[in-house]
């Protein structure tokens, strides 16, 4: 089974400052035939369901506004918001679909 | 546009079966490998179990495997979880996904086990 861990597990950012969060898989999600990393991102706000943010490790879903970027390659991804804003206040969650399904544990982002 | 709507959920007994169903529209359908995810109050995201497209390549995660049964029916464009032995850390709300990344999450199901 393929392991996620994301981290860290909360952090707090000042408006307009960067937020950056880590994730790494327990086996590379790089496929040889395709050569295309099988992760996603997500974000996810209380009572709602994750809403994704990038597939393919660095593809954009429409409407994900560009301050957010998402990176990485192998065993080794992160996404990055470049200024924090108050509605990205959520829980963000990395997934690999390389294998079935499995999430990190999730990064939680709030406001200093 | 794609959906997927979750039901069947509802407070049990542990001890007690459930059966949740998951109605897609706007994707084929037969040819998704899918999975049920699930999410307990106030924490991550965790995948429970998973099917290919035509029935074969069933997969569960090692804390339901011989309690709970998934299936499908893609005449109805159905995705199922049939859930035995119910027990209270069970209780969560239980998505359905492709097995893939997934833009259209549905609102889920809520399960609630508790005597």
């Amino acid at each position: 089974d393929i392991v996620m861990t994301q981290s860290p597990d909360s952090l707090a950012v000042s408006l307009g400052e960067r937020a950056t969060i880590n994730c790494k898989s327990s086996q590379s999600l790089l496929s040889s035939s395709n050569n295309k990393n099988y992760l996603a991102w997500y974000q996810q706000k209380p009572g709602q369901p994750p809403k994704l943010l990038f597939y393919w490790a660095s593809t954009r879903e429409s409407g994900v506004p560009d301050r957010f970027s998402a990176s990485g390659s192998g065993a080794d991804f992160t996404l990055t918001i470049s200024s924090l804003q108050t509605e990205d206040v959520a829980v963000y969650y990395c997934q690999q679909y390389y294998s079935y399904l499995t999430f990190g544990g999730g990064t939680k982002v709030e406001i200093k | 546009e794609a959906q997927l709507l979750e039901s069947g959920g509802g407070l049990v007994q542990p001890g007690e079966s459930l059966r949740l169903s998951c109605t897609a529209s706007g994707f084929t359908f037969s040819t998704s490998s899918m999975s049920w995810v699930r999410q307990a109050p106030g924490k991550g995201l965790e995948w429970v179990s998973g099917i290919g497209g035509s029935g074969d390549g069933i997969s569960y995660a090692d804390f339901v495997r011989g309690r709970f049964t998934i299936s499908r029916d893609n005449s109805k464009n159905t995705l199922y979880l049939q859930m035995d032995s119910l027990r209270a850390d069970d209780t969560a709300l239980y998505y359905c996904v492709p097995n893939w990344y997934c833009g259209y999450w549905g609102q889920g199901t809520l399960i609630t086990v508790s005597s």
